[in-house]
């Protein structure tokens, strides 16, 4: 299947401070999605992008499709205690096709 | 109750055990899944199940053994599993088979098999 290497692989930051991570794939996908997942839980959508450079913000997250549409980009803001967990980006090649999953970003926040 | 519902959290299971996960969604979705979470590698698809049937098996061995009665319940049977089997079962749902908006996870099920 397509593999989807995300980066880097864990963060430990203070709190306050800003997070960036990314995700590459060999492949091109029209769909780009970040989910995150809390110890324990199952993984939350956070953000939805299915346009080639399209900026779209929740809050103090904001993701970018890649123009060459094989990457995109998470950033958070003035991270806190609660942005802990694992950020995992995921494509789609076209609709109808499985969504591929990325190894994940461990978050730590130290306060 | 709302989203997507998974039970039990936890289970621990000998080799020679049969147990079964149970997914409920409450969403109205029409497109059901299981995947396979374990430590350091990618979500891994096993099922799809689109309206009660199942339009996906991602060469799943046959211990593991998926039913579908209707459209908000989904179960993953399991039998003589192997210890590699342990790993974090999650289902999610979606209003159509691989929608391109994502999916709704549930808070997965914990399988460790002795």
């Amino acid at each position: 299947g397509q593999q989807l290497n995300q980066s880097p692989q864990s963060m430990f930051i203070q709190e306050g401070e800003d997070v960036s991570m990314n995700c590459t794939s060999s492949s091109i996908f029209n769909t780009w999605l970040w989910y995150k997942q809390d110890p324990g839980e199952g993984p939350v959508l956070l953000i939805a992008l299915y346009k080639a450079g399209e900026l779209t913000s929740n809050g103090r997250l904001t993701a970018q499709f890649g123009i060459t549409r094989k990457d995109s980009f998470l950033n958070i803001s003035a991270s806190i205690p609660s942005d802990v967990g694992i950020y995992f980006c995921a494509g789609q090649s076209n609709t109808g096709n499985q969504f591929y999953f990325g190894t994940g970003t461990s978050l730590t926040v130290i306060p | 109750e709302t989203g997507v519902t998974q039970t039990p959290r936890h289970l621990v299971m000998g080799m020679t055990n049969k147990k079964s996960l149970k997914c409920e969604q409450h969403l109205g979705h029409n497109a059901m899944y299981w995947y396979k979470q374990s430590a350091k590698k990618p979500l891994e698809l096993m099922f799809v199940y689109s309206l009660e049937e199942r339009v996906e098996n991602n060469s799943v061995p046959s211990r593991f053994s998926p039913e579908c009665p209707n459209s908000s319940h989904l179960f993953l049977h399991l039998h003589t599993l192997q210890p590699e089997d342990s790993a974090l079962y999650l289902c999610a749902s979606s209003q159509e088979a691989r929608a391109s908006y994502g999916y709704t996870f549930g808070s997965g099920t914990r399988l460790t098999v002795v």
